[in-house]
């Protein structure tokens, strides 16, 4: 199996703070690198996908960039609603895996 | 728009089965990939498998021997069994569709998700 490494597991940032989480995958998925958050009790929802594509109605201050092994996804400028925990998954083979999680605190 | 609901006991024997339907809307499960994801309590998550619309099925392997993923087109529903249960089969559990092709692939619609607990 792909393990799938992000950091940090937890941060604390405040409204408007620039964020960047990192994930690290044990091989290379050639870019095949999707981001979800995840608010307590609701189900996760795709920010990105393909490393760097933003999925249909989410906000624009979401980006990914990244190949290989090393995949980066930035928040421009942090908003009350983006407090949550990040996941990082990979489509690249089966069985497809997700990372432990980086959960973004409010400071 | 594309909406997902699980379905099934919350609470299951150890030993025994879970079972659990998706019920789709807004979408046809005769196309895409349609997968089961579960996450224990307070943990992450993790991939339990997919059916296609072609019928064919791919499991992730640390469940693969217990699993079970199947459809109902005429329902629009698929369904997930998984045998012999343990405590640490306890989790919410998810079902998802996934669009797009190869690095385009991702989970883009899900159910709310319901906790299944296993305990006698």
């Amino acid at each position: 199996d792909i393990q799938m490494t992000q950091s940090p597991s937890s941060l604390s940032a405040s409204v408007g703070d620039r964020v960047t989480i990192t994930c690290r995958a044990s091989q290379s998925i050639s870019s095949h690198l999707n981001w979800y958050h995840q608010k307590p009790g609701t189900a996760p929802k795709v920010l990105i996908y393909a490393a760097s594509s933003l999925q249909s109605g989410v906000p624009s201050r979401f980006s990914g960039s990244g190949s290989g092994t090393e995949y980066t996804l930035t928040i421009s400028s942090l908003q009350p609603e983006d407090f949550a925990t990040y996941y990082c998954q990979q489509s690249y083979i089966t069985p497809w895996t997700f990372g432990h999680g980086t959960k973004v605190e409010i400071k | 728009q594309v909406q997902l609901q699980e379905s099934g006991p919350g609470l299951v024997r150890p030993s025994g089965t879970l079972s659990l339907t998706c019920s789709v809307s807004g979408a046809s499960i005769s196309s895409d990939f349609w997968s089961w994801i579960r996450q224990p309590p307070g943990k992450g998550l993790e991939w339990i498998g997919y059916m296609y619309y072609s019928g064919s099925t791919n499991y992730n392997p640390s469940l693969k021997s217990r699993v079970t993923i199947s459809a109902d087109t005429s329902t629009n529903h698929f369904s997930l069994n998984v045998k012999s249960v343990t405590a640490a089969d306890t989790a919410v559990y998810y079902c998802a569709r996934g669009s797009g092709w190869n690095a385009d692939h991702r989970f883009d619609s899900w159910g709310q998700g319901t906790l299944v607990i296993v305990s006698s």
